[in-house]
């Protein structure tokens, strides 16, 4: 039990396109969802909650209009990179919260940037 | 000063060692407490679930909590290759939707 999936594991776009990140719970409700980032040998950083039906709640530093997100239901949310710049490359992860207020993680989306 | 603090490593045992890893804390707020195994280019996954002071136990691993040293550590019987990996400390304050501060996480290398 306890599933988070992610799509796309890997993908790799152009300067300036918009890239969507899907995040689901396959077999649990999750009524909060985390996304975060994580560069090569470092920790995971957040960078926004995400609460179904409601606005993300975004980290300090976080542009809200570059990295888009959506919690449209109570097992899927989505974060949108607008505009990607080589600079938003990065491992991108997202995490769901269970009834018990365990994060369980998907596992991750290489985001590459040319 | 950190929230949490984990020695990076990396941590070389060899197979079958005992692995211990620690994380210390500032936050007396903190009451849940997880560690989780990162494999390289993975999504961290959930090895231990702690609330409050105390010991938790589950197959090799044992899980412990000393919330008046503001300590928690993480031991790891009959390491085996597979084993090696990136943990990471997590707590947590409660409630729903509530924040986890990680550790940087300890690099462990278990060796044959």
């Amino acid at each position: 039990g306890a599933v988070v999936s992610q799509h796309p594991s890997r993908v790799i776009c152009k300067s300036g396109t918009s890239v969507k990140i899907e995040c689901r719970s396959l077999d649990f409700q999750a009524t909060t969802m985390f996304w975060y980032r994580q560069f090569p040998k470092k920790s995971l950083m957040l960078m926004a909650t995400s609460n179904e039906g409601s606005k993300a709640t975004y980290e300090q530093g976080v542009e809200k209009d570059k990295f888009l997100i959506n919690h449209a239901s109570l097992t899927l949310s989505t974060l949108t990179v607008t505009s990607a710049h080589p600079e938003d490359s990065s491992f991108y992860i997202c995490s769901a919260e269970d009834v018990r207020e365990t994060q369980y993680f998907g596992p991750g989306t290489r985001l590459l940037v040319l | 000063q950190k929230e949490v603090e984990q020695d990076p490593g990396p941590l070389s045992v060899p197979e079958g060692a005992i692995v211990s890893l620690n994380c210390t804390y500032s936050n007396s707020a903190f009451q849940y407490f997880m560690w989780y195994r990162q494999y390289s280019r993975k999504g961290p996954e959930l090895l231990m679930y702690t609330y409050s002071s105390g010991n938790k136990e589950d197959g090799r691993f044992t899980a412990q909590v000393d919330k008046s040293s503001k300590y928690i550590s993480l031991f790891i019987r009959d390491s085996q290759p597979s084993d090696s990996a990136t943990y990471l400390c997590a707590m947590s304050a409660g409630g729903g939707g509530n924040k986890l501060t990680f550790g940087t996480g300890t690099q462990l290398k278990v060796e044959l």
